[in-house]
């Protein structure tokens, strides 16, 4: 059984367009985060929510907005997609109460802009 | 600031033989250190963690690292390599100033690859 689930595993589309990956984790975790990695695999921190609060919010443009429905779904959404939003976008999640609990990542969402 | 850095872009290791990726860190105060791994086209898997006691950290795979205050430092080791080690290796350490919320910072990642 998938720990933490991302859909979609491929996202490709056009410059300008609005568009959603959405997250699930089934391990019973309170908190959950968003990673962008680049084309040279550095991994950044965006988002994240503790029982659906926003907790981090790095320096990320507005035109992303995660949303978290409950504490085990946490979605993002990109409004006008720009060249550069391409990446792989990786979900996580983590124990709450103990900050040096480890993350579970998810397979993450590869997405590229045409 | 805190920051952790990984000084090789890639680590070449023949099977069989020990490997090493190294780790250095900058944080004021305690550090709370990780190892993950990343296969080609999957996420990040949790490999070990130091956060207080012994300066030898066993954890998954075979891999263990070891904690040098002294010289800032968290090298991954593993006495004897395999093919399937083969992969992306990140050190992270924990961002404290942001309190509990748990952020990582990362390092930029060493690739391992162990040849037959």
């Amino acid at each position: 059984d998938t720990a933490v689930s991302q859909t979609p595993k491929y996202l490709v589309t056009q410059m300008g367009n609005d568009k959603s990956i959405k997250c699930e984790q089934n391990l019973g975790h309170d908190t959950m985060y968003w990673y962008k990695q680049d084309s040279k695999k550095f991994l950044k921190i965006m988002f994240s929510y503790n029982n659906k609060e926003l907790i981090i919010n790095e320096t990320v443009p507005n035109r992303f907005s995660p949303k978290s429905p409950d504490k085990a779904h946490l979605n993002l959404h990109i409004n006008s997609l720009e060249l550069g939003d391409s990446a792989v976008y990786f979900c996580a999640s983590s124990r709450q109460g103990n900050p040096n609990q480890p993350q579970h990542f998810g397979d993450g969402t590869r997405l590229s802009i045409l | 600031a805190q920051s952790v850095a990984q000084p090789e872009d890639q680590v070449n290791v023949a099977e069989g033989n020990p490997l090493t990726v190294k780790c250095t860190y900058s944080v004021s105060g305690n550090p709370y250190l990780f190892w993950y791994v990343q296969y080609p086209n999957r996420g990040l898997q949790f490999l070990l963690k130091y956060i207080t006691g012994d300066n030898l950290v066993k954890g998954s795979y075979g891999f263990e690292a070891e904690f040098n205050k002294s010289q800032t430092s968290f090298h991954l080791k593993k006495p004897s390599a395999l093919v399937s080690d083969s992969a992306l290796y990140f050190c992270a350490v924990r961002d404290i100033k942001s309190g509990n919320t748990g952020k990582l910072i990362f390092g930029q990642g060493t690739t391992l690859q162990v040849k037959p």
